[in-house]
């Protein structure tokens, strides 16, 4: 199963500004998800990052609001803009592995006060 | 589009003894994988086990397994001899073969009493 780290673990955000979460893996992926999990909630995907092409964004999430990088086959960003509390998650990543199965980042706790 | 439903949202269980989580899913697909996944206070998300809808046998990780039952789509979890460590959110994931799109159902909050 692949590593994976995230950064950072945690922040505390002022409305109205951004967080841009990093996500590290030991080997080269072609594909990266990036997941939002509302408290109290399930995880809901944001987008699919491929490297070397814009990412694919689920219904309900915009590029404006969630912009994504993928620069190369190890790395990853989301960014979150504009923050309002609504955006307080856990925000994951995560790689698919051998056998069809998913490995998941620690996450990123966001508080947006 | 596929969905997952999770019909209990809390479950408690003795320490030893065991407990099932139940998982219904509704999909028109032919090929896909459920998962369980399991996410303790830590909030990091392991995968506890797997299950290929074109297998019919049931999958078993040690004390973890599955009862599938594929006409009435329904994916239920196992959990025998539970440890105090079992204490987590457990959900279950279907994903459609070839899309590497994990949908979550709303999740079952497991506590083990010792």
């Amino acid at each position: 199963s692949a590593v994976i780290s995230q950064k950072p673990s945690r922040d505390i955000c002022q409305r109205g500004t951004s967080l841009t979460i990093q996500c590290q893996v030991d080997s080269q992926v072609t594909m990266m998800f990036w997941y939002r999990q509302q408290p109290g909630q399930s995880l809901t995907l944001i987008a699919t990052a491929n490297q070397g092409s814009e990412a694919t964004y689920e219904s309900g999430f915009v590029i404006d609001k969630f912009p994504i990088s993928r620069p190369n086959l190890t790395f990853s960003t989301l960014t979150v803009s504009n923050m309002s509390p609504e955006d307080s998650s856990i925000y994951l990543c995560s790689v698919g592995g051998a056998q069809e199965t998913q490995y998941f980042g620690p996450g990123t706790r966001l508080l947006v006060l | 589009a596929q969905t997952v439903t999770q019909s209990q949202p809390e479950m408690s269980v003795q320490e030893a003894e065991t407990v099932t989580l139940s998982c219904t899913y509704d999909t028109s697909e032919s090929n896909y994988y459920l998962f369980w996944y399991k996410q303790p206070p830590s909030r990091q998300m392991i995968l506890v086990i797997r299950q290929e809808a074109y297998k019919q046998q049931n999958a078993t990780e040690n004390r973890f397994s599955v009862n599938f039952q594929k006409a009435a789509k329904s994916f239920s979890l196992k959990i025998s001899d539970s440890q105090l460590g079992d204490t987590a959110m457990y959900f279950c994931a279907f994903m459609k073969g070839g899309s590497e799109k994990l949908v979550f159902g709303k999740g079952t909050k497991l506590t083990v009493n010792p």
